[in-house]
């Protein structure tokens, strides 16, 4: 199994509501990755999780809040977002985040993300 | 700076052979990935050099030279469904993802 899943596959949501995207890999992969996406650009990386703990934060604003709740689950807490941050929201995950070996990541089908 | 430079746009004609190029000026090197994008889907891992030379892969093979900091990513048979972008990424002395903008490839009847 090298699928990584992402909810919800589209998302609509106001500058004041709340709402969490979530991602779920059953590899056994212990980094997690979120990216975001704009269109006809590379994906920029946000945060990254290693053992479960956030190794990584792109200077990302606080209205976006990351959580790993568990080495197969990752979510993405958002909260107040601009129009501007409309975008694919990517998870992925690699195997083992040791030091000196960069692995595969995975990437999951994304989140599309429209804030009005 | 750290600098990953590939076109922007190819067009390629079904069953013929193109290649797509990959200049990096990074911090270190550890190695270089190539992804395929279909549009509005996730990347999806092509392959993976570290060492010099050529990664052959059926269709798809990908070649790199550490010295020149050059890649390339060589797709033959062209199919419809290649229709995609091509994304370099660099791992970089932090062992970083350092993305290229992306070719996007269209192939043609």
């Amino acid at each position: 199994d090298t699928e990584v899943t992402q909810t919800p596959k589209h998302l609509v949501m106001g500058m004041t509501n709340k709402k969490s995207l979530k991602c779920e890999q059953h590899m056994g992969h212990r980094a997690m990755y979120w990216y975001k996406q704009k269109a006809k650009k590379p994906p920029e990386l946000m945060f990254v999780y290693s053992y479960e703990k956030l190794s990584i934060n792109e200077s990302v604003p606080s209205r976006f809040s990351p959580e790993c709740p568990n080495s197969s689950l990752l979510n993405l807490h958002l909260h107040a977002l601009q129009p501007e941050d409309s975008a694919l929201y990517l998870c992925a995950s690699s195997q083992s985040p040791i030091r000196g070996i960069q692995e595969t990541q995975y990437f999951g089908p994304g989140t599309r993300l429209l804030v009005l | 700076g750290q600098n990953i430079d590939q076109p922007t746009e190819m067009t390629a004609t079904e069953g013929a052979i193109v290649q797509i190029n990959c200049t990096y000026q990074t911090s270190g090197f550890n190695g270089l990935f190539w992804y395929q994008q279909h549009a509005g889907e996730a990347p999806t891992f092509l392959s993976y050099n570290v060492l010099d030379g050529l990664e052959e892969k059926g269709r798809f093979s990908s070649f790199l030279s550490r010295s020149k900091g050059y890649s390339y990513l060589l797709l033959k048979e062209l199919q419809m469904k290649d229709s995609a972008s091509y994304l370099c990424a660099v791992v970089d002395s932090n062992y970083q993802l350092i993305w290229g903008a992306g070719t996007k490839l269209i192939i043609k009847p």
